[in-house]
């Protein structure tokens, strides 16, 4: 089983309709992270969270809001979703203290379209 | 606060050597290095954290200028293997930077036979 899971995989939605992307794993990191790629942008922070009472907006955290339910679990969701969301997300986990990070970990990724 | 990468693209023939850099605006304490192959999840490949630190992986390494807040990753004699998108993630001073992790917009390296 891989270390950082995501659900689901893919999915396409339709605009204006509630989604959750959901992230587990079992490196039993503090650190988590969601990230979306989009060609030439790269990797952006939208959120990340150090334990279930500690979560911080990243770079592009509108139109977003994360929960940590557990310190294995970190799902991001999109509340009412748009077409320019349409992205490659990844969950990414890592272990540190302070400023420093350790190896991030990411899960397969979840592509979605919004229509 | 994104680093920028350059270049933005490059093709090699295999053996042949890259470079890419990674710079940034804020003060850096650490780089990280990953390479993403082509619908795969980003793999690690090293963490400098030290001004002119210097590290290794097989034929990759990589340097870290903490004054010039830039690092170059090298790859000499490429094999094809080595084809994907390259990122450098950063970590910054500051309390409000702690934890944070950013990313450049990657650079895509062609290894061709």
């Amino acid at each position: 089983d891989a270390d950082v899971t995501q659900t689901p995989r893919n999915r396409i939605t339709k605009t204006g309709k509630r989604i959750m992307l959901e992230c587990s794993q079992t490196k039993g990191h503090d650190r988590m992270y969601w990230y979306r790629q989009d060609p030439g942008l790269g990797l952006r922070l939208i959120y990340y969270s150090f334990d279930v009472k500690d979560i911080n907006k990243g770079e592009i955290s509108d139109g977003y809001s994360v929960s940590r339910q557990a310190q294995a679990k970190f799902s991001l969701s999109l509340e009412s979703a748009i077409p320019n969301q349409t992205a490659l997300y990844f969950c990414a986990t890592s272990a540190g203290t302070g400023y420093l990070n350790t190896e991030a970990f990411f899960g397969q990724g979840t592509r979605l379209t919004v229509v | 606060q994104q680093p920028v990468q350059s270049p933005q693209a490059v093709i090699l023939r295999e053996g042949e050597d890259a470079v890419i850099n990674c710079s940034s605006s804020k003060a850096l304490y650490s780089v990280h290095w990953y390479r993403q192959k082509h619908g795969e999840a980003p793999v690690f490949l090293m963490i400098l954290l030290k001004g002119g630190e210097q590290k290794g992986h097989e034929k990759i390494s990589a340097s870290f200028n903490e004054k010039k807040q830039q690092s170059s990753l090298y790859l000499t004699a490429s094999q094809l293997s080595y084809s994907g998108t390259y990122f450098c993630g950063t970590g910054f001073y500051g309390s409000s930077n702690t934890g944070k992790l950013i990313f450049g917009q990657g650079t895509t390296l062609q290894v061709k036979p």
